[in-house]
């Protein structure tokens, strides 16, 4: 089926130093795919997000970069720093039924030392 | 805060017992989604309502049904639940005027089910 790819599961790094987070994506229809960034025990909170007609977005220290032919999209964290420890999701948009449903990857634990 | 509303925060239950989440959406969001997120599975989605219509279907056991009532908010009803099925069920609203492209969704605090 359906799915979506997303290495690594964890991720540890050093106060300033940049994270990088990787998703690969089967659904070549995908037009949506949003980041979010999970706290222990809270929501996903949305960080950003990239549709297919735009192939880059940054926001302050965030970046995405999606690439719609090899249907891979990754997130950019510089600067990094200890509050930016969580799990980040990603996620793509996979047709099912009548909508657009995001299809997540499994996670990545980010961990920011500091 | 989401502006995305769930009760109850927790729930702790036993084997073959039925329990009842509930969810309402941000202002204005037509469409409703749930998610079941276990240690070991991810955020898995469930099932989507949008203006109180099923739109769409994903791993939902039959044993879980959900509906979206006139004033928006949801339900998802959970029945002869197993040890197994302890998880955080998350909820997310989306505007989704039309469902032809994804919109963001915003997700509620999630309701964190205990079964023994």
């Amino acid at each position: 089926g359906e799915n979506v790819e997303q290495h690594p599961s964890t991720l540890s790094v050093q106060e300033g130093d940049s994270a990088v987070i990787k998703c690969t994506y089967s659904d070549s229809a995908s037009n949506y795919f949003p980041w979010y960034k999970q706290e222990l025990g809270k929501r996903p909170q949305l960080i950003i997000d990239i549709r297919s007609n735009v192939g880059e977005k940054k926001d302050q220290r965030i970046a995405v970069t999606l690439n719609k032919t090899a249907k891979h999209f990754s997130l950019h964290i510089t600067e990094t720093q200890p509050e930016d420890s969580a799990v980040y999701f990603c996620a793509a948009s996979i047709r099912t039924g009548g909508s657009y449903i995001p299809t997540f990857g499994r996670g990545t634990s980010l961990i920011v030392h500091p | 805060d989401s502006g995305v509303t769930q009760t109850p925060k927790h729930l702790i239950t036993a084997t073959g017992q039925r329990v009842t989440l509930r969810c309402s959406p941000r202002s204005g969001d037509l469409s409703v989604y749930w998610y079941q997120q276990s240690l070991d599975q991810g955020l898995q989605f469930l099932i989507q309502y949008y203006n109180g219509e099923e739109r769409a279907k994903g791993n939902i056991l039959e044993r879980f049904s959900a509906q979206q009532f006139p004033d928006l908010h949801s339900e998802l009803n959970l029945s002869s639940l197993e040890l197994g099925d302890s998880a955080l069920y998350f909820c997310a609203s989306s505007v989704d005027p039309a469902g032809l492209q994804s919109e963001t969704q915003y997700f509620g605090p999630g309701t964190r089910l205990l079964v023994l």
